[in-house]
């Protein structure tokens, strides 16, 4: 069992829709959690970053991490179309690991007008 | 561009041939990671500097991939005797001392036909 796991989806929605994309993970030494997009052939791009459990808020975008259940989401309001990438969650512990990131899979989505 | 600058973004090489890519991280960025992903999965962890140092190395790293970041600036990846199974996107990373945000650049896609 892999120690992140995200639904690798695709996932389609309409302009205007709110997307919900989830990871879980079984390491509980993980302290730090990002969420990247990534478009075609390109490099991730970080979108958010959270310490613990919480929620953070950035624009459109919002971060929950519930370290009690192993369990973090990214929500999009307002989906669109350019918000069509492949999104990476990616964590990280403390001490030695401090910085190495474990990426889920990704999720596929795609945003139409 | 104050970005991570990747160097090939391409490279195409016959098996058993030598390749070495090259990561130029954001400035006073004082760690440096390299990540490897293939098609429809995450980025992999393969190893990290913090300055000149190289900390950690994955299981990944076969003794054919050796990497260097001389004067803790810029670093190389070399992989020895290409296989098939090398053709993947290498990523590189840079963060800045205790903070976990790390911010890739665009990617070394390798083919090896």
């Amino acid at each position: 069992q892999k120690e992140v796991e995200q639904d690798p989806g695709p996932l389609s929605v309409p302009e205007g829709a709110i997307v919900s994309l989830n990871c879980t993970y079984s390491n509980s030494a993980f302290q730090y959690f990002m969420w990247y997009r990534q478009y075609s052939r390109k490099g991730p791009e970080l979108l958010m970053y959270t310490y613990s459990s919480g929620n953070k808020e950035d624009g459109r975008f919002t971060a929950q991490v519930d370290k009690s259940s192993k369990y973090i989401s990214l929500f999009i309001r307002d989906s669109q179309p350019s918000d069509s990438a492949t999104y990476l969650c990616a964590m990280s512990g403390g001490g030695t690991s401090y910085g190495k990131l474990t990426f889920g899979q990704g999720t596929i989505l795609t945003v139409h007008p | 561009d104050t970005g991570v600058s990747q160097d090939p973004r391409h490279k195409i090489t016959k098996r058993g041939q030598n390749v070495t890519f090259r990561c130029d991280p954001i400035s006073e960025h004082n760690r440096l990671y390299w990540y490897r992903q293939t098609l429809g999965q995450g980025p992999e962890f393969l190893t990290y500097f913090q300055n000149e140092a190289q900390l950690e190395k994955s299981r990944l790293l076969s003794d054919r991939f050796s990497a260097e970041r001389p004067k803790g600036s810029f670093s190389t990846l070399e992989i020895q005797r290409t296989e098939q199974g090398d053709s993947a996107m290498y990523l590189c990373a840079s963060s800045y001392g205790g903070n976990t945000e790390a911010f890739f650049g665009q990617g070394t896609r390798l083919t090896v036909v």
